[in-house]
């Protein structure tokens, strides 16, 4: 399977403990992306990676969020102290800059529960 | 909010017949993508439409884009009951930015 990959796809925490969650994107693509998708509503921008480097980062990004890429392929998206408003499904994607198009293709989402 | 406005939110149809979604965003675009998403899983690409360009086919999906009035639709022709899903559109603000904003989704149901 070439596609994007996340782990875990289902996370259940308990409020105050920090978990990590893990995205493998498209081996080609330089280009990785983090969204926050809450039920009933579109995904929300979280933050991008270009290669190593974090472009982009959103306000909904608060000081318990952190987002590495080290060596510019997979990522990590750690959240510390979760609440229970951190509870959503965690989407990451992938895209070539430079390619035909701008098309982000995304992972099958990690759903987090924090009770 | 920067997010856009997708109408209907929710359709209902019998399998056969056409289904048609409008999006309306905010912003000047780069390009416009429409996305689908079956219950509690990632989400496909569909198509991507360049702010250039006004209307775009792929399969049973007709896109159109009017910049003028900051709109999309999304028709699907001779819908089945395998396209019952979420639909989303997402946009691509002008410069160099890699943000996607979303609209908040229509959601369809094919009955056989």
């Amino acid at each position: 399977d070439t596609g994007v990959s996340q782990d875990p796809r289902h996370k259940i925490t308990k409020r105050g403990q920090n978990v990590t969650f893990r995205c493998d994107p498209i081996s080609e693509h330089n280009r990785l992306y983090w969204y926050r998708q809450t039920l009933g509503q579109g995904p929300e921008f979280l933050t991008y990676f270009q290669n190593e480097a974090q472009l982009e980062k959103s306000r909904l990004l608060s000081d318990r969020f952190s987002a590495e890429r080290p060596k510019g392929s997979f990522s990590t998206l750690e959240i510390q102290r979760t609440e229970q408003g951190d509870s959503a499904m965690y989407l990451c994607a992938s895209s070539y800059l430079g390619g035909f198009t701008d098309t982000q293709y995304f992972g099958p989402g990690t759903r987090l529960t924090v009770l | 909010s920067q997010q856009g406005e997708e109408d209907p939110q929710a359709l209902s149809i019998q399998e056969g017949e056409n289904a048609t979604m409008n999006c309306s965003y905010k912003t000047s675009i780069n390009n416009l993508q429409w996305y689908r998403q079956n219950s509690g899983r990632g989400l496909v690409h569909l198509i991507l439409i360049r702010s250039n360009e006004r209307e775009k086919h792929s399969g049973r999906l007709r896109v159109t884009l009017d910049t003028s009035k900051k709109s999309s639709s999304l028709l699907i022709t001779a819908s089945r009951a395998a396209d019952t899903a979420s639909y989303f559109c997402a946009w691509l603000g002008s410069g160099n930015t890699g943000k996607l904003i979303f609209g908040q989704g229509t959601t369809l149901q094919v009955k056989p």
